[in-house]
């Protein structure tokens, strides 16, 4: 079984701090996303990356940085943590060409 | 600007019944048109998906109808279950199917027994 793991399920950190969400994936694969999930917006893509130490913006890379020294990890960073950056943060993996496996998600809240 | 929009945002059921969920896309490029369902506390998991060159694809109670000409695709569960009771997310991607998603905005489903 894929596994996709996220090292935390809930988090809270304060205004103006860096915050690190780590992602580790287990089976190899070349891709690998980082999501948010909020109430009727369904999943928008922060950043994606298609191997080491390469990286794509998605749809909302404001805020955010990643980094991926490793194939099987993958970091999603928030260089000042905002309030509007409260959410469920969701990590995936894929092969090429294959379908994504989801890790279950941090929920971060900022305060 | 949402690219896919997925309706209803929520539905209620009877055990056995029809659930239907329908999503409708923008981009003519997309080829590769995924359903995700995910229960509380987990994350999505793939439940099935198609490709633009069928009109329905069909596993177990799971029934994906394809409307190529209206940018339509919907999701059937026949014999719905309250074990069904979960978020169900619809997708699009670009030219493969490890591709950045773009997520419809999710309807949560629950089941009556």
């Amino acid at each position: 079984d894929v596994k996709v793991t996220q090292s935390s399920r809930y988090l809270v950190k304060r205004t103006g701090e860096k915050v690190f969400l780590e992602c580790v994936q287990d089976m190899d694969h070349e891709n690998m996303f980082w999501y948010r999930q909020d109430p009727g917006l369904g999943l928008r893509l922060i950043y994606f990356s298609y191997d080491v130490k390469m990286k794509e913006k998605g749809d909302i890379p404001e805020g955010y940085s990643v980094s991926r020294e490793k194939k099987e990890r993958f970091s999603l960073i928030l260089e000042s943590a905002s309030t509007n950056q409260t959410s469920m943060y969701l990590c995936a993996s894929s092969p090429f060409n294959q379908p994504q496996h989801f890790g279950d998600g941090t929920r971060l809240s900022i305060l | 600007q949402q690219q896919v929009k997925q309706s209803p945002q929520s539905l209620i059921v009877q055990k056995g019944g029809i659930s239907i969920i329908n999503c409708a896309y923008e981009n003519t490029a997309f080829d590769y048109f995924p359903w995700y369902q995910q229960f509380p506390g987990k994350g999505p998991a793939l439940l099935i998906a198609i490709r633009p060159d069928v009109s329905e694809k069909k596993e177990g109670r799971f029934t994906i109808s394809f409307n190529k000409s209206a940018k339509q695709f919907s999701l059937h569960i026949m014999d719905s279950q309250p074990g069904d009771s979960a978020t169900y997310f619809c997708a699009a991607a670009l030219n493969n199917a490890g591709n950045m998603l773009t997520f419809g905005g999710g309807t949560r489903l629950m089941v009556k027994p």
